[in-house]
C-alpha cells in the first residue's frame, strides 16, 4: 500500500514550458486535491476532484489546468511556466464516508522551479 | 467565508518545556471539521487529529493533547515534555459540510525544540 505517491520528486523548467505532475492513490478515494506551498503563505488549493471525471477550481487555480480521467490518478498541467510557479506542489486525497469528511493523505511533494 | 488563523509565526522552546500552539477559526457552516497536521524539516505533511463540531471531548494522546472551544473558535493543541523530535511547522486546518472537502489552512507555526 503506497498510499499517495507523486511524480516527479523535482523538476526545473524554462518560462514557458509545459509539464505534468502525476499523482496517484491506491487507497480508493473519491476525493483528490492539489495544493502548492510558498514560504509563510501555508497551503493553498489549487484545484481538485470529487470524483472520476470531476475537476473544481480551488483558491488559486490560474495558470493550471487538472484531469481524473481515472479514479486512482489526478494530473496537474502547467501549459506556460512562469516564474511565479515556482513552489512546492503536493498532492493529497481522501475519503467521504457516510457524508463526514475524513483527514486529507498527502504525497510527499514536488519541488518545482521555473527559471 | 473560511479561515484559519495561527498567531504564532514562530516558536522557540528547550526540550522538556510544554508548549501551546494557537489556532483560531472562521466558518458560517454549522457542522465543520478541524485538523492538525505537522511537518517536520524532510517536508512530508503529517496527519495528527481530526475534531468534529458536534464533539467537544478534549483528545489527549501521548504527549499531544488538543483543547476544541466552540465558544472561542479555537482549537489549540499543546505538545507536554517536548522533545527535539518535535521541531516541525505545524498546521491548522478546516473544512466544513458545505465545503467539497476543501481544506483551509492556517499559515503554520515553526516550533523549534533546542536540546
Amino acid at each position: 500500500n503506497a498510499g499517495v505517491t507523486q511524480t516527479p520528486k523535482f523538476r526545473v523548467l524554462k518560462t514557458g514550458q509545459s509539464m505534468t505532475l502525476l499523482c496517484a492513490q491506491d487507497m480508493n478515494h473519491e476525493y483528490m486535491y492539489w495544493y502548492r506551498q510558498d514560504p509563510g503563505m501555508g497551503l493553498r488549493l489549487i484545484h481538485y476532484s470529487v470524483g472520476e471525471g470531476t475537476t473544481a477550481k480551488g483558491e488559486v487555480p490560474d495558470g493550471y489546468n487538472v484531469s481524473r480521467l481515472k479514479k486512482q490518478n489526478f494530473l496537474l498541467g502547467l501549459e506556460s511556466a512562469a516564474p511565479s510557479q515556482t513552489s512546492v506542489y503536493f498532492c493529497a486525497s481522501s475519503l467521504l464516508l457516510g457524508l463526514r469528511y475524513n483527514e486529507q493523505f498527502f504525497g510527499p511533494g514536488t519541488r518545482l522551479t521555473v527559471l | 467565508a473560511q479561515k484559519v488563523t495561527q498567531a504564532q509565526t514562530e516558536i522557540s522552546v528547550v526540550e522538556k518545556e510544554d508548549v501551546t500552539l494557537d489556532c483560531v477559526y472562521e466558518t458560517r457552516d454549522t457542522t465543520y471539521y478541524l485538523f492538525w497536521y505537522k511537518q517536520p524539516p524532510s517536508g512530508e505533511l503529517v496527519f495528527l487529529i481530526r475534531r468534529n463540531s458536534f464533539d467537544e471531548q478534549n483528545e489527549i494522546s501521548g504527549r499531544y493533547s488538543w483543547n476544541f472551544q466552540k465558544s472561542t473558535s479555537s482549537f489549540n493543541f499543546t505538545i507536554t515534555a517536548s522533545q527535539v523530535v518535535d521541531s516541525a511547522v505545524y498546521f491548522c486546518a478546516l473544512t466544513g459540510d458545505n465545503q467539497g472537502g476543501k481544506l483551509i489552512f492556517g499559515q503554520g507555526t515553526e516550533l523549534s525544540v533546542k536540546p
